[in-house]
């Protein structure tokens, strides 16, 4: 078990471009959560899955963001047109669904939006 | 909304001391779960130690314990015989146990450093 993984781990990208995350939860996690940091302040939760089922959206979720889990297994978080700021750690972290449900984090990627 | 604050934002201790982080939260929940997380330079969030809210006994963790006072909605991280390696910004989250909302919601953090 090599815990949960996330690439890239540093993005530098030009306003207006497209980018995409992934993340590689802990085997047999069935939940995978995506957060936002910004410098100096906690985590705010963007979205999470259960298996392949987005159970929940928060508000900080933009249309221009988009996250997917196609087969239950790892997950991407797209952001279109970028803008300055969406520079962000982007963390990830899955659970597994019984007992204390506790959250194994990522690395997180580091974006930033020039 | 739930909401989680951590007052200090920042601390000191000597190393081999003893020191306490604050941190207070609203809910209008009866079940729920609080948890402290380390986030050390490299960035990666690590699980100190976790609190059920239906459990009146403080978790302890070896060096780490908290001290958990349902009535006034506190939760506070003790660290015991601080160690060079506990330098981190520290986080206080909470979590509801009932439905399908899972997410974690953390206070800003606070910055601990350890003095040699």
């Amino acid at each position: 078990d090599t815990g949960v993984s996330q690439n890239p781990r540093h993005k530098i990208t030009k306003r207006g471009q497209n980018v995409t995350f992934r993340c590689d939860p802990i085997s047999e996690h069935n939940r995978l959560y995506w957060y936002r940091q910004t410098l100096g302040q906690g985590p705010e939760f963007l979205t999470y899955f259960q298996n392949e089922a987005q159970l929940e959206k928060s508000r900080l979720l933009s249309d221009r963001f988009s996250a997917e889990r196609p087969k239950g297994s790892f997950s991407t978080l797209e952001i279109q047109r970028t803008e300055q700021g969406d520079s962000a750690m982007y963390l990830c972290a899955s659970s597994l669904i019984w007992g204390a449900d506790t959250q194994y984090f990522g690395p997180g990627t580091r974006l930033t939006v020039l | 909304a739930q909401t989680v604050t951590q007052s200090q934002p920042e601390m000191s201790v000597q190393e081999a001391e003893t020191v306490t982080l604050s941190c207070t939260y609203d809910t209008s929940e009866s079940d729920y779960y609080l948890f402290w997380y380390k986030q050390p330079p490299s960035r990666q969030m690590i699980l100190v130690i976790r609190q059920e809210a239906y459990k009146q006994q403080n978790a302890t963790e070896n060096r780490f314990s908290v001290n958990f006072q349902k009535a006034a909605k506190s939760f506070s991280l003790k660290i015991s015989d601080s160690q060079l390696g506990d330098a981190a910004m520290y986080f206080c989250a909470y979590r509801i146990i009932t439905g399908a909302n899972s997410k974690l919601t953390f206070g800003k953090g606070i910055t601990l450093s350890v003095r040699p």
